[in-house]
């Protein structure tokens, strides 16, 4: 069965580094989200992607935050100078067309900012 | 704002149980999604139940949604020490970006052996 990969699966940074997490979605796939979690915590919708642009972000997703998917099968998040905050698993997920489409999720990166 | 909760936040219970989770949420929907996460691990999708259904089954999953209390449950029949995991449920709300699900704080669930 078709998967989403995501990598790195843990990344270490220093505050004020920038970071780029990496995932390549189910092939046939249109909409394309990164979702995040706090250690303990809710699993929180950052972003969604359709049709090579933004359709909708959170608050959390503010100017320090990008997405691109720069060829056909990968997309990405950029964090540009990463906080203390943003230590998290961050979950890559992509779904079909339609409302009633489930997602289908990466097994996630934990980012550790120090 | 809309917010998804389950309960009991943490289940025990023994192999060959029932396991019933409980979910409730504030504002309208399209549908509600149950995910389930080993620990560390990413999300895995269950089952969606739209909000024209009231009931669906798949395997040993049966979930009901009762939009006029905007509440939802989730039972796993017969349960293994696979079945360990945290069960989330996710909706996605009425009027919102295609999937921008809102997840609930999830149910720890530990089967023993």
């Amino acid at each position: 069965e078709p998967e989403v990969t995501q990598t790195p699966s843990h990344q270490v940074t220093q505050m004020g580094q920038e970071v780029i997490l990496r995932c390549v979605p189910i092939s046939n796939h249109l909409y394309f989200y990164w979702y995040r979690q706090i250690l303990g915590q809710k699993v929180e919708f950052l972003v969604s992607f359709y049709n090579n642009e933004i359709s909708e972000k959170s608050e959390i997703f503010d100017d320090q935050f990008s997405v691109e998917r720069p060829d056909g099968s990968n997309f990405t998040l950029k964090i540009r100078s990463t906080k203390l905050e943003d230590s998290a698993m961050y979950f890559c997920a992509s779904s079909g067309r339609g409302n009633n489409s489930p997602l289908h999720f990466g097994n996630g990166t934990r980012l550790t900012v120090t | 704002s809309q917010q998804g909760e389950e309960d009991p936040q943490a289940l025990s219970i023994q192999e060959g149980e029932n396991a019933t989770m409980n979910c409730s949420y504030k504002t309208s929907i399209n549908n509600l999604q149950w995910y389930r996460q080993n620990s560390g691990r990413g999300l895995v999708h269950l089952i969606l139940i739209r909000s024209n259904e009231r009931e669906k089954h798949s395997g040993r999953l049966r979930v009901t949604l009762d939009t006029s209390k905007k509440s939802s449950s989730l039972l796993i029949t017969a349960s293994r020490a696979a079945d360990t995991a945290s069960y989330f449920c996710a909706t996605d709300f009425y009027g919102g970006a295609t999937n921008k699900l809102i997840f609930g704080t999830g149910t720890l669930l530990a089967v023993q052996p």
